[in-house]
């Protein structure tokens, strides 16, 4: 079965300084592997997904994570935080195939401090 | 992208009532969709996979007669909540599976039963 922990349930960075958010997956084959973004009461918005290729994936706000097999990570990082960024973040496998279903990890809050 | 919409994003109802939430796949066709549940701070459980034309496949411990999932085309997929009692009240997220972007998620059913 595949699982997801993210082991930081909560973090807090001043504006403008580096992030990075740590995930660890398990799965027995490659895996497709996202970060999400939630704010509060509102869905989810897909910041990056591996699915193969380059194991450095770029995403959206300045986002970026490395795919790393070794050590079964997929750590999401941002070189320069905005205020803006403060939310709930959420690493997820996946399988292949179009009914597969995604695991979730049980989220890190990120509090950005003026 | 791919566009997932989810109505209502709001709903109260009485306990011992119905109430249904759509989830509607906008510029893509989607064989599969997913039903979440997220309790406050904390992470998305599966509820259900949603699949067009046959029966849902539900996660143990998820009420099959409860949660009534229907997905009668390849844009639309209902979750029913049958006879509501306040311990149902959560937030709600359905997900369509894309080729586009993995998976699409919609912006969620705060749902209160008092």
């Amino acid at each position: 079965a595949q699982s997801v922990t993210q082991p930081d349930i909560h973090i807090t960075v001043s504006e403008g300084a580096s992030l990075e958010l740590r995930c660890n997956y398990s799965y027995g084959a490659t895996p497709y592997l996202f970060w999400y973004v939630q704010s509060p009461g509102q869905g989810l918005q897909l910041l990056l997904k591996y699915f193969s290729g380059d194991t450095l994936v770029q995403g959206i706000k300045g986002f970026e994570a490395e795919f790393k097999r070794s050590q079964s990570s997929f750590n999401l990082r941002k070189p320069s935080v905005h205020w803006s960024d403060a939310a709930e973040y959420f690493c997820a496998v996946g399988a292949t195939g179009t009914a597969s279903k995604l695991t979730f990890g049980t989220g890190t809050r990120l509090q950005v401090t003026l | 992208g791919a566009v997932v919409s989810q109505h209502p994003s709001r709903v109260i109802c009485k306990s011992g009532t119905s109430v249904k939430i759509e989830c509607r796949s906008l510029d893509f066709q989607a064989t599969t969709m997913f039903w979440y549940r997220q309790f406050p701070k904390q992470s998305l459980m599966l509820m259900a996979t949603s699949n067009e034309g046959s029966k849902a496949t539900y996660e143990q411990g998820v009420e099959k007669d409860k949660f009534l999932i229907n997905h009668a085309s390849l844009t639309l997929s209902t979750l029913t909540v049958t006879s509501a009692h306040p311990e149902d009240s959560s937030f709600y997220i359905c997900s369509a599976r894309s080729y586009i972007d993995g998976y699409t998620f919609g912006s969620g059913t705060r749902l209160t039963v008092v």
